[in-house]
């Protein structure tokens, strides 16, 4: 079976522009979450969704938005990139939204903004 | 004052000899505990998955969680050079949200 698959692998952007992010979720998992890994940190709650709906946000500015779609794959928007959003976004995948779901990692999209 | 906290070290140690790895949390409520393996350039990987108080054991690794303390740890007995990568402690509240630790790296010398 596939895993979480994320694309693309990696991404060069300057500035101001915006940037969309796609995340496939394991077949069978309905709630998909992102994560931004800033280089030498651990990995910060960005969204969850589940089912369509945004289930929860993590302290992340409006220039972020993500939606799911009817397949419940997923992908994350940045408008107005700045030089600090340059990180590795990690999407991850689980059942449900309760904790106890174990949640699975894709290998992430890494983003560089210049 | 962060939820997780964990000493990013690096970590150096020879192959063989036993590692162990913790973090600190703030929050008495919080029941499920991880520990995730993260190879450079790679996504996280779930390696242990406990569910409150106790010890648990999967091969070379033992998971270890004091409530009382807000302690995690993680064990890691007969090192091998494989075993070098960053491990993440991480704890889920109750909407499913991780929450991380920064990570301890740690190398396995042969």
């Amino acid at each position: 079976d596939a895993g979480v698959t994320q694309s693309p692998t990696h991404l060069i952007k300057t500035r101001g522009q915006h940037v969309t992010l796609r995340c496939s979720p394991i077949s069978g998992h309905k709630s998909v979450s992102w994560y931004q890994q800033v280089l030498g940190q651990g990995p910060q709650f960005i969204f969850q969704y589940y089912e369509k709906e945004e289930r929860g946000r993590g302290n992340f500015p409006d220039r972020f938005s993500a939606r799911q779609f009817p397949n419940y794959s997923s992908e994350l928007n940045v408008n107005a990139l700045l030089l600090g959003d340059s990180a590795l976004y990690l999407c991850a995948s689980t059942l449900g939204v309760q904790a106890k779901n174990i949640q699975y990692f894709g290998a992430g999209t890494r983003l560089s903004v210049l | 004052q962060k939820e997780v906290e964990q000493d990013p070290g690096p970590l150096s140690v020879p192959e063989g000899a036993i590692v162990s790895l913790n973090c600190t949390y703030s929050n008495s409520a919080f029941q499920y505990f991880m520990w995730y393996r993260q190879y450079s350039r790679k996504g996280p990987e779930l390696l242990m998955y406990t569910y409150s108080s106790g010890n648990k054991e999967d091969g070379r690794f033992t998971a270890q969680v004091d409530k009382s303390s807000k302690y995690i740890s993680l064990f890691i007995r007969d090192s091998q050079p494989s075993d070098s990568a960053t491990y993440l402690c991480a704890i889920e509240n109750q909407g499913g949200k991780l929450i991380f630790g920064q990570g301890t790296e740690l190398s396995v010398k042969p």
